[in-house]
Order: C-alpha cells, then structure tokens, then sequence
C-alpha cells in the first residue's frame, strides 16, 4: 500500500491554465506538506497543514491554493499557470507528535507550463 | 530559524571508497536532523534521523551520520561506496515540533566505476 500518493505523476498544460494535484495518505498523520523542487533539485517548503489547520505558508503566490478537506488529504491548486511553475512538486506527512520524526514523502508531480 | 548548509554541491568517488557528505545546521532550538536520498526522478527516502539518545546513528544501506553539537555538523558517512549510491542526498533540520522542516540544496553523489 502506498503511503503517501499524489496523482497525476506527470502534468503538462499550457500557460494561464488552471490545475489541481491531488495528495493523500493513510498514515494517520496530522500534518501534511506541500514543497516544490526547482531545475536545480532545491527543495522548499511551501504549505504545511496540522489537522486541516494552515500552519506554515511561505512566500508563495496566492495563485496557488492548498485545501485540505480532511487531515488525509492535502490538495494543491494553481490558477494561471506561468513558466516558472514548472517544477516537482512533492507532497510530504509526518506525525504531529513532540517526538523526533520523519517526514514520508509522495512520488513528485513533474509539472510542465509550455 | 533554523537552516542547513550543505558544503559541497556534488561529490565523486570510485566503487569501494568512503563517502563523506558534509552538512552544517543552524538552529534557535533543539534539532532534529535527517538525511534523505532521491535517486534520479524518484520521490525522497529516508536515510537516518537523529533524536538525543545517540551522537552516532546508523541508517539503512550501511550509512552513518554523526551528530557534532560543538562544531553544528551532521555529516553523512559510508565505509565503501557503491554504484547503486549515485543520487542526490539532503539533509535536513527542523525544529522540536517538526512543523517547519528546512532541506539543504543537496549533495549529488557520482560513483565511479
């Protein structure tokens, strides 16, 4: 069983669209992540979501809008999409616990603006 | 704020040779550290992660990473390489609560034959 998954694993559309992609897990963790990964493999955080709660929103454009319709979903949305969106983006839970833990990540969704 | 500079943006050694990947941490609070590898257009697995208990952890596919709170280090380790190691490794601090965590710009690993 997969942990955590993210569909599509490939998206490619043309600039000013609009797309979603997609995050679940059934870890039964409370928090959950959003991080894009650029040409260059640097990661950044994006969202982090705690129990459908925002807990942490980077500077990110308010085209993109992360929802999170239970704790085991965390859908990312992006309207007008431009260039410099194209990128990995990974979708991330980890436990909400005071204990040392790890994140588990999803496969990556290779995005194409063209 | 806590952040992790990775020292060295690609690494090479030949197949039966140690591996050392270099990480320095900065943080307000207690860390916690972790080491991640992606393999080329594969998703994050974890390496290690470090809790208190102890300075030297041990993580799957005989790698190690030291904790050095004097010197902010959190090196990653393997006695002998092999090829099947190429890829691109991470490390990564987060405060206490783990809400927050901060990736280096990662280290790409070539093995060579």
């Amino acid at each position: 069983d997969t942990a955590v998954s993210q569909t599509p694993k490939y998206l490619v559309t043309q600039m000013g669209n609009d797309k979603s992609i997609k995050c679940e897990q059934n870890l039964g963790h409370d928090t959950m992540y959003w991080y894009k990964q650029d040409s260059k493999k640097f990661l950044k955080i994006m969202f982090s979501y705690n129990n459908k709660e925002l807990i942490i929103n980077e500077t990110v454009p308010n085209r993109f809008s992360p929802k999170s319709p239970d704790k085991a979903h965390l859908n990312l949305h992006i309207n007008s999409l431009e260039l410099g969106d194209s990128a990995v983006y990974f979708c991330a839970s980890s436990p909400r616990t005071g204990a040392v833990t790890e994140a588990f990540f999803g496969q990556g969704t290779r995005l194409t603006v063209v | 704020a806590q952040s992790v500079t990775q020292l060295d943006s690609h690494v090479s050694v030949s197949e039966g040779t140690p591996v050392l990947l270099r990480c320095n941490y900065s943080s307000s609070y207690s860390p916690s550290l972790f080491w991640y590898v992606q393999h080329p257009n594969k998703g994050l697995q974890l390496l290690l992660k470090y809790t208190s208990a102890a300075t030297l952890v041990k993580g799957i596919n005989g790698f190690e990473a030291e904790f050095k709170k004097s010197e902010t280090s959190f090196h990653l380790t393997k006695p002998s390489a092999h090829m099947s190691d190429a890829a691109e490794y991470f490390c990564v601090v987060t405060p206490y609560n783990n809400n927050d965590m901060r990736f280096g710009a990662g280290t790409r690993l070539t093995v060579k034959p």
